[in-house]
């Protein structure tokens, strides 16, 4: 059974770093692509970023390109996501998710539960 | 970048009625080397993660019932609930990914009326 299990929110300052890291369980992780998407407070659903099954491709919303880095550990079976320069309208909930299959760009078809992400003064 | 534009964002519906969502791309989502259209529906129920619904135009994610229906082509899609039941209460977002960065619709939240 596949579980994806997000951790590392919290409350930050406007300006500062965080890192989340999202662990995985019941699949292959290394034939994966792994996905970020975020939920502002009572909002709808933004893509953040992503990264292929092996680490080479990488790509992200434009409004977090230049402060956000999406890296993966394939021994560890975990995906991050570096987050600097934070500002409010980073605040939450960050969604890791798993694609269907192990083909390039396939739909996202399992997500976690979340981790809530902060940004206040 | 893609814009993904859904309507309407409210959907009242009485138990037993279909429901229909449609779903428009600023650009076509119909890749011209694989003859796919990359687009997908999911649904957020009131305090939990998204499921995946429909992908890739209209195939059903493992587990979905019959009743939903994905359809269209080009940069206008349909999500069709034949008969709308209890469980399918909470908010509908298109997604985009023939190309990044990926894009989801506003959302559509329907309710039981």
């Amino acid at each position: 059974q596949v579980q994806l299990v997000e951790s590392g929110g919290g409350v930050v300052h406007p300006g500062r770093s965080l890192r989340l890291s999202c662990a995985a369980s019941g699949f292959t992780f290394s034939n994966y692509g792994i996905h970020w998407v975020r939920q502002a407070p009572g909002k709808g659903l933004e893509w953040v970023a992503t990264i292929s099954h092996d680490g080479t491709h990488e790509s992200y919303a434009d409004s977090v390109k230049g402060r956000f880095s999406i890296s993966r550990d394939n021994y560890a079976i975990t995906v991050y996501l570096e987050m600097n320069t934070l500002r409010s309208d980073d605040s939450a909930v960050y969604y890791c998710a798993k694609e269907r299959t192990d083909t390039s760009s396939s739909a996202i078809a399992s997500w976690g539960r979340g981790t809530l992400v902060t940004v206040s003064s | 970048d893609i814009v993904m534009t859904q309507t309407p964002l409210s959907l009242p519906v009485t138990p037993g009625a279909p429901a229909s969502i449609s779903c428009r791309s600023s650009q076509s989502l119909l890749d011209s080397h694989d003859g796919n259209t990359y687009l997908d529906w999911f649904l957020q129920r009131p305090g939990q993660s998204p499921q995946l619904l429909i992908y890739t135009l209209s195939y059903r994610a493992s587990g979905v019932p019959d009743r939903f229906t994905g359809s269209g082509s080009g940069t206008d899609f349909t999500l069709k609930i034949s008969r709308v039941e209890a469980e399918d209460v909470g908010v509908y977002y298109c997604m985009q990914r023939i190309e990044f960065p990926w894009s989801f619709g506003q959302g559509t939240r329907l309710e039981i009326k």
